[in-house]
């Protein structure tokens, strides 16, 4: 069935460090993307998304690229701030599964000054 | 802006309490989820609703069940609450899509539920 790997962590970085969170997926059909960010007791909230291969979403400075070949999501940002601590989820929704989401299993990230 | 709103944010309640967790989303979406979230499990989806009075169980219906009476609103419902029940509560509202499977999801600001 579908599913999604994400790395695991946690993940602690300091300030304005390069970040990258691994996530493939897998998928029968033409799954949608997604990345999904949960700051301390808030609920999640969309981050970016991409619903073709060779997409990039981008929000905030995050990016993550599409990536049939490898079957790959990877969240990428260039220089974490401090307000970037959080726990980051992958995603897929597929049209053969209806209307269900997958997700990972979720990525801490801690950034220190 | 899409808003989903749960009931309580924090709930403690007695081991076979029947216990109700509430869900309202502002946006007219058809679709409706309930997930659970567990350290290192991340979400596990329990039951999701395409439309009114409909429901479908998810990975984790056992111990669970689900009320849509009205669009804008997703009941969960612990019949004879456990303390394997002690978690996050999170709901879901979806919007519509052009093709089954591509909106994203909104999220409310959880419940975290203790059974004691």
């Amino acid at each position: 069935g579908d599913s999604v790997t994400q790395m695991e962590g946690p993940v602690t970085l300091s300030e304005e460090a390069f970040l990258t969170i691994n996530c493939t997926y897998t998928a029968t059909g033409y799954p949608s993307l997604f990345w999904y960010v949960q700051y301390p007791g808030e609920g999640l909230q969309l981050l970016l998304k991409a619903t073709k291969a060779d997409d990039k979403g981008s929000n905030k400075g995050f990016e993550a690229t599409y990536r049939k070949e490898t079957t790959s999501f990877h969240l990428e940002k260039g220089s974490v701030q401090v307000s970037d601590s959080a726990v980051y989820f992958c995603a897929l929704s597929a049209p053969n599964t209806g209307n269900q989401f997958y997700f990972g299993t979720g990525t801490s990230l801690t950034v220190i000054p | 802006d899409v808003k989903v709103t749960q009931s309580s944010r924090y709930l403690v309640k007695r081991t076979g309490e029947k216990v109700f967790l509430e869900c309202v989303q502002d946006m007219d979406h058809e679709n409706m989820f309930w997930y659970r979230q567990d350290p290192g499990l991340g979400l596990r989806l329990i039951y999701f609703s395409y439309d009114v009075k409909m429901k479908e169980k998810g990975d984790i219906p056992e111990g669970y069940s689900v009320s849509r009476e009205k669009k804008e609103r997703f009941s969960l419902i612990l019949e004879s609450a456990s303390t394997n029940q002690t978690s996050m509560y999170l709901c879901a509202s979806r919007t519509p899509s052009g093709g089954a499977g591509l909106g994203e999801q909104f999220f409310g600001p959880g419940t975290r539920l203790t059974v004691l």
